[in-house]
């Protein structure tokens, strides 16, 4: 149980366009969903708390235009990268929160974005 | 607000040997403590975790933790590492809502 998915796996777009990166619980429903961000061998960055059906939460520095979340349903987060830059190449993770008191969260397998 | 301290980006350790990975937690409340296992290239895996309870607990592959109030500490070990065991390791804490992750230790299994 408490299976995470996302999609792509990995993702190449030109400089300028946009990229939308989905993510999936896909045996239980997700009232809140995570995205982080990884830059090669460096721990989790929280980007954004993303609330069903409530506009998501963003980390500071964060540019929320930049990197659009939707969670328009209990099972589904997505993240677009708007007019990508090469500098947004990375590794973009996603995480669900199961409801326990714990808080617990079950991870994603991740997207690899190179912008190019 | 809760944190954690991983000390030692890299660990190397010898096929066979025990593994041992430290965590320090910082908490205003009683904690919930998490060690997450990554590949290269791949999402985060939920190795264990303490809630409340028992304070020695055990995870998938072998691993186990034991949480120290006295020490804030939730160290992880494993008696006998296997060059499987070669990944990312974080320790995380709950906290407003969300978890605070460690900076990571990266296992290197000598053979």
């Amino acid at each position: 149980g408490a299976v995470v998915s996302q999609h792509p796996s990995r993702v190449i777009c030109k400089s300028g366009t946009s990229v939308k990166i989905e993510c999936r619980s896909l045996d239980f429903q997700a009232t809140t969903m995570f995205w982080y961000r990884q830059f090669p061998k460096k721990s989790l960055m929280l980007m954004a708390t993303s609330n069903e059906g409530s506009k998501a939460t963003y980390e500071q520095g964060v540019e929320k235009d930049k990197f659009l979340i939707n969670h328009a349903s209990l099972t589904l987060s997505t993240l677009t990268v708007t007019s990508a830059h090469p500098e947004d190449s990375s590794f973009y993770i996603c995480s669900a929160h199961t409801g326990g008191v714990a808080y617990e969260q079950y991870f994603g397998p991740g997207t690899r974005l190179t912008v190019t | 607000a809760q944190s954690v301290t991983q000390l030692g980006s890299h660990v190397s350790v010898s096929e066979g040997a025990l593994v041992l990975l430290r965590c320090n937690y910082s908490s205003s409340v009683p904690p919930y403590l998490f060690w997450y296992v990554q590949y290269p290239n791949q999402g985060l895996q939920l190795l264990l975790k303490y809630t409340t309870g028992a304070t020695l607990v055990k995870g998938i592959n072998g691993f186990e933790a034991e949480f120290k109030k006295s020490e804030t500490s939730f160290h992880l070990t494993k008696p006998s590492a296997h060059m499987s065991d070669a990944a990312e390791y974080f320790c995380a804490v709950t906290g407003n809502n969300r978890l605070a992750f460690g900076k990571g230790n990266q296992v290197v299994v000598i053979p």
